[in-house]
């Protein structure tokens, strides 16, 4: 059963600090996403990865970046954290190289993150 | 650009009532859409897609061409279904599971 896991359920972070958000996939999936999940605009696309050290930004990537260094661990970085960016952030992974299904993501349980 | 749109934030039913959940989408090429359901306190999880023509859990969802829509349907609506249920359009090539949502609708299946 693929596996997505989130570091941190819940983060509580003073304004201007730097954040880490980490996440880590088990089945060696290619692709890796990050998205910001908030009421009444759904999921919006942060970055995502198609491989180690490969990303492209998403819809959103203002005030976030990512760090891909090995294909299991995909990193969301805000470099000096916003009031704006209290959210919930949820990563995903998807594309078995071995299976060839590509097109199936999974999601981790998400990140709860304040920032005040 | 692509955009996906779910045109209700909240639908309420009673338990045994038909509910159908609305999908429109804009898109110039062939696209592949995605029902995914986020349970109370649960991670958000694929329902179904197009392609699979299947029913999971007694819904089903067409994709029309025509009027750009995949409306998610079930016929008798239980408790259990309560739950944000959210839209996705995959575009394909080589981003697969870069998916586009809509904003989501959160159903409440009254008893």
């Amino acid at each position: 059963d693929v596996k997505v896991t989130q570091s941190s359920r819940y983060l509580v972070k003073r304004t201007g600090e730097k954040v880490f958000l980490e996440c880590v996939q088990d089945m060696d999936h290619e692709n890796m996403f990050w998205y910001r999940q908030d009421p009444g605009l759904g999921l919006r696309l942060i970055y995502f990865s198609y491989d180690v050290k490969m990303k492209e930004k998403g819809d959103i990537p203002e005030g976030y970046s990512v760090s891909r260094e090995k294909k299991e661990r995909f990193s969301l970085i805000l470099e000096s954290a916003s009031t704006n960016q209290t959210s919930m952030y949820l990563c995903a992974s998807s594309f078995d190289p071995r299976t060839g299904l590509r097109n199936t993501i999974y999601f981790g349980e998400g990140s709860w993150l304040t920032v005040v | 650009a692509q955009r996906v749109t779910q045109p209700e934030k909240l639908l309420s039913v009673f338990k045994g009532a038909p509910v159908e959940l609305k999908c429109n989408y804009s898109y110039s090429g062939s696209p592949e859409l995605f029902w995914y359901v986020q349970y109370s306190r649960q991670r958000l999880q694929l329902l179904l897609r197009h392609i699979s023509r299947e029913s999971i859990k007694g819904f089903t969802a067409d994709l029309n061409k025509g009027e750009t829509s995949f409306h998610l349907k079930k016929p008798f609506a239980q408790e259990e279904d309560s739950a944000m249920y959210y839209c996705a359009l995959n575009m394909g090539g080589t981003s697969y599971g870069k998916l586009t949502f809509g904003q989501g609708t959160i159903l409440t299946v009254h008893p």
